[in-house]
């Protein structure tokens, strides 16, 4: 079976401009999350998706970046300007439930200069 | 604020050699333990998922025990490749609220 998909693989911009990245969950994955990984600190949760629905974005900076998952399937990030402190690897994972394993993507190495 | 501690942060073994790394969380919290390995430039993947105090899993040469009561995890490798190199992640998947709080990982790199 397919695995998670994420695009691009790397991403170089100037602090204050935008940012998106694309995540594809397996199929019939219902839930799916976004991650930020700092250099030298553990995945923290972004968001988490429960079908199209949003089950957690307590951890999500919300003045800043914002996603999407329409028809419950592929979704969205964006960062909207981007800050310094932002660069990180931004991992999309999928799950057939909450408490099922989470199958990772490649993740997306974002630089922030 | 809920933590998970994983010790060493990194190490460095000779192809060969056999190592263990520790995962350390609040046992009040425990519903279920992932683990992962990391490989650069790969995707995370899921080695084991552990949810009864004494459980134990093998995958090939790489093994897991858990205990709740004391909240803590060991992952074992005997016999390491440089194949083997790669950060292992633990990650929580807590009671009561439902979320998964990841450790920072232990680095390791085999010596060919």
């Amino acid at each position: 079976e397919a695995g998670v998909a994420q695009s691009p693989r790397y991403k170089i911009i100037e602090k204050r401009q935008s940012v998106a990245f694309w995540c594809n969950p397996i199929s019939g994955h219902a839930t799916l999350y976004w991650y930020q990984q700092i250099l030298g600190q553990g995945p923290k949760l972004l968001i988490q998706f429960q079908n199209n629905g949003v089950v957690d974005d307590s951890q999500l900076p919300k003045d800043r970046f914002s996603a999407e998952r329409l028809k419950g399937v592929d979704s969205t990030l964006k960062i909207q300007p981007a800050k310094l402190e932002d660069s990180a690897v931004y991992l999309c994972a999928s799950s057939f439930s909450g408490q099922e394993t989470q199958y990772f993507g490649p993740g997306t190495r974002l630089l922030v200069l | 604020i809920l933590n998970v501690e994983q010790s060493p942060q990194s190490l460095h073994v000779q192809e060969g050699d056999s190592t263990n790394f520790t995962c350390s969380f609040p046992s009040s919290n425990f519903y279920a333990l992932h683990w992962y390995r990391w490989e650069t430039a790969k995707s995370p993947e899921a080695l084991f998922v552990m949810t009864l105090n004494g459980d134990e899993k093998k995958k090939g040469r790489i093994s897991a025990t858990l205990n709740t009561k004391e909240g803590y995890s060991y992952l074992y490798i005997k016999g390491s490749q440089p194949e083997d190199s790669a950060t292992y992640l633990c990650a929580l998947y807590t009671s009561g609220t439902y979320k998964y709080i990841f450790g920072t990982g232990t680095r390791l790199k085999v010596l060919a």
